[in-house]
């Protein structure tokens, strides 16, 4: 069964560092999304992408945080200057029809 | 911003014990979702509804979609250890490609 998968699963980086995480959404899909969970708290919305450009954002996506599609199958967040209080769990859905499927998360901790 | 009302937070339960949880919305969602999280994994979609009143099992468990549209709830009958984890609801308040807002989670502990 196909499935989004992310890579690393885990990243250690210090803060102002810049990190890119990485997604490879399910092949057919066409809307990806970001979104970040801080440990033992909710799964909160990021970004949504669609046709190469951002199609939605919350306020916790800020001038620090970056989408993109560089090749057909990899979808990417970057941050570039790492905070604190990014340290979360990221994770990367891709969409078929109405249902949103998750990729395995990247656990960000930024010392 | 919308938010999801789930309870309870969390439940501790005998295995064979019958579990529920729901989720509430002060505004109107034309989709929910429910997921199950496992430590340190990504959410894992059990169940989507669409309609008001939609009523879908998937295996042992069973969640409606409310008529008022503003609520939904998640059974699961019967329970097993390999139930434990984080229950979320998820609602969309226009179907389709738009964000998920998530409840809280309801962490679900099974005693054999």
């Amino acid at each position: 069964e196909p499935e989004v998968t992310q890579t690393p699963s885990h990243q250690v980086t210090q803060m102002g560092q810049e990190v890119i995480l990485r997604c490879v959404p399910i092949s057919n899909h066409l809307y990806f999304y970001w979104y970040r969970q801080i440990l033992g708290q909710k799964v909160e919305f990021l970004v949504s992408f669609y046709n190469n450009e951002i199609s939605e954002k919350s306020e916790i996506f800020d001038d620090q945080f970056s989408v993109e599609r560089p090749d057909g199958s990899n979808f990417t967040l970057k941050i570039r200057s790492t905070k604190l209080e990014d340290s979360a769990m990221y994770f990367c859905a891709s969409i078929s029809y109405y249902e949103q499927y998750f990729g395995p998360g990247t656990r960000l901790t930024v010392t | 911003g919308q938010q999801l009302n789930q309870s309870p937070q969390s439940m501790f339960i005998q295995e064979g014990e019958d579990v529920s949880m729901n989720c509430t919305s002060s505004s109107i969602f034309n989709t929910w979702l429910w997921y199950k999280q496992d430590p340190g994994e990504g959410p894992v979609l059990l169940i989507a509804l669409y309609k008001a009143g939609e009523l879908t099992s998937n295996g042992r468990l069973t969640a409606q979609f409310g008529t008022t549209r503003k609520d939904s709830f998640l059974n699961i009958s019967a329970s097993i250890p390999s139930d434990v984890g984080i229950y979320f609801c998820a609602g969309q308040e226009i179907s389709g490609n738009t964000p998920l807002v998530f409840g809280k989670g309801t962490r679900l502990s099974v005693i054999a």
